[in-house]
């Protein structure tokens, strides 16, 4: 079946570094979505890709669609304490298809 | 406008209780999916509900059944509880026509089976 891989898994920054992390497919998704989760709450929505290629931001959140469609990544700029939490990248095929999800990249800022 | 609620928030039953979990969709919104997610792991899609019918499912066996009422509003029954159906069940809502309207969701129930 169809199955999202995340890397890193988990991640120790320093407070105002940059962060990087992407989502890998096995098979083509026609949107990809990425979602934070902070402890004891359902995951929130950050950013919705709808097109390969399409690079979209979301204050100092940035993701891409991968041109292959098996692909995305979200980078965070200068992160801060509150960027703490899980990113999960989510894939759908078409509009009414069921979101899959990553295992999720753990992040941790260090003040 | 309300967002998508869950009841309860915690829940504790044992191995062959039945368990039945509440979510409201947010206002607006006409579909309702549910999602299972172990600790440590990604949210694992249940099923879907849209119209009061169930509209996809994901592996799980007959034993997870839902319903959705009228108002939008759904349940997620489990019957025949065991020790692995421990997780966080998630409830998202999403409106109609939903191409570019993606799903929010609730702040889940935790489920813990002794």
């Amino acid at each position: 079946g169809q199955q999202l891989n995340q890397s890193p898994q988990s991640m120790f920054i320093q407070e105002g570094e940059d962060v990087s992390m992407n989502c890998t497919s096995s098979s083509i998704f026609n949107t990809w979505l990425w979602y934070k989760q902070d402890p004891g709450e359902g995951p929130v929505l950050l950013i919705a890709l709808y097109k390969a290629g399409e690079l979209t931001s979301n204050g100092r959140l940035t993701a891409q669609f991968g041109i292959t469609r098996k692909d995305s990544f979200l980078n965070i700029s200068a992160s801060i304490p509150s960027d703490v939490g899980i990113y999960f990248c989510a894939g759908r095929t078409t509009s009414y298809d069921k979101v899959i999800f990553g295992p999720g990249t753990s992040l941790s800022v260090i003040p | 406008e309300t967002g998508v609620t869950q009841s309860p928030t915690h829940l504790i039953k044992t191995r062959g209780q039945q368990v039945t979990l509440r979510c409201s969709s947010q206002s607006g919104h006409n579909t309702v999916s549910w999602y299972q997610q172990a600790l440590g792991q990604g949210p694992q899609f249940i099923f879907q509900y849209y119209r009061e019918e169930e509209n996809g499912r994901g592996n799980f066996p007959p034993r997870f059944s839902g319903l959705q009422f009228p108002n939008y509003s759904s349940e997620l029954n489990v019957n025949a509880l065991e020790l692995d159906d421990s997780a966080l069940y998630l409830c998202a809502s999403s409106p109609v026509g939903w191409q570019y309207n993606e799903q929010f969701f609730g702040p889940g129930t935790r489920l813990t089976v002794l």
